[in-house]
């Protein structure tokens, strides 16, 4: 299994509080990917960073920050958590984009908001 | 812009029936294609993947499925299932460009459940 953590695994907040999830690896891939997880709707792209520093905006950005300021690490921090964000969190990671390359999951990060 | 469409949202299907789960996708340029499974409260993982080559790909735990360009497709299929394949599938595409366009689209998913 590819090394990759995600923290914390359940969370449950209230509306209008700012929540990070955190995901580490250790295969020192360099792409980085977050999506979100809704029943009927798939895994839709976040945000994904192609090396420390460089990130880009996925499909469902709005609401959603990210930060990467070591290969290992990719922060996602909803700034003030809403209801429609309660969802299913999954961090992946690959060793280039496109390509064919393979991305690896995560466990996920079940986020709940009140 | 690219788009996948699994056509079935659940697939219900008894022990050692054959069973297929159809995928097709919008692409105008060639792609890459991909099936992945999540189990119950876990990540996804790969399956099996179409980069080149033989359209026919197979898994190590018996799924295949077969590229058709002509008609946009990749369905996946098993000719025995068993109760340990009950998950959900998800099939995938990107093109073989760099930039934001190699990303992975996913569809939404077709939740296989196999009955005893």
């Amino acid at each position: 299994d590819a090394g990759i953590t995600q923290s914390p695994r359940h969370k449950v907040t209230e509306t209008g509080t700012p929540v990070t999830l955190r995901c580490h690896q250790t295969e020192n891939h360099r792409y980085m990917y977050w999506y979100r997880q809704d029943p009927g709707h798939g895994l839709r792209l976040i945000h994904y960073s192609y090396g420390v520093k460089d990130t880009d905006k996925g499909e469902v950005s709005d609401g959603y920050s990210v930060s990467r300021s070591k290969t290992e690490d990719f922060l996602l921090t909803l700034e003030s958590a809403t209801s429609s964000q309660t969802s299913v969190y999954f961090c992946a990671i690959s060793e280039s984009l496109g390509q064919g390359h393979e991305q690896y999951f995560g466990p996920g990060t079940r986020l709940t908001v009140t | 812009a690219q788009s996948v469409t699994q056509l079935d949202s659940q697939v219900p299907v008894f022990e050692e029936a054959p069973v297929e789960l159809r995928c097709n996708y919008s692409s105008s340029v060639s792609v890459y294609l991909f099936w992945y499974v999540q189990y119950p409260n876990q990540g996804l993982q790969l399956l099996l993947k179409y980069l080149s080559g033989s359209t026919l790909v197979e898994s190590i735990n018996g799924f295949e499925a077969e590229f058709n360009k002509s008609q946009t497709s990749f369905h996946l299929r098993k000719p025995s299932v068993h109760i340990s394949d009950t998950a959900e599938y998800f099939c995938a595409v990107s093109d073989n460009y760099g930039g934001s366009q190699g990303n992975l689209i996913f569809g939404k998913g077709t939740k296989l459940s196999v009955k005893p």
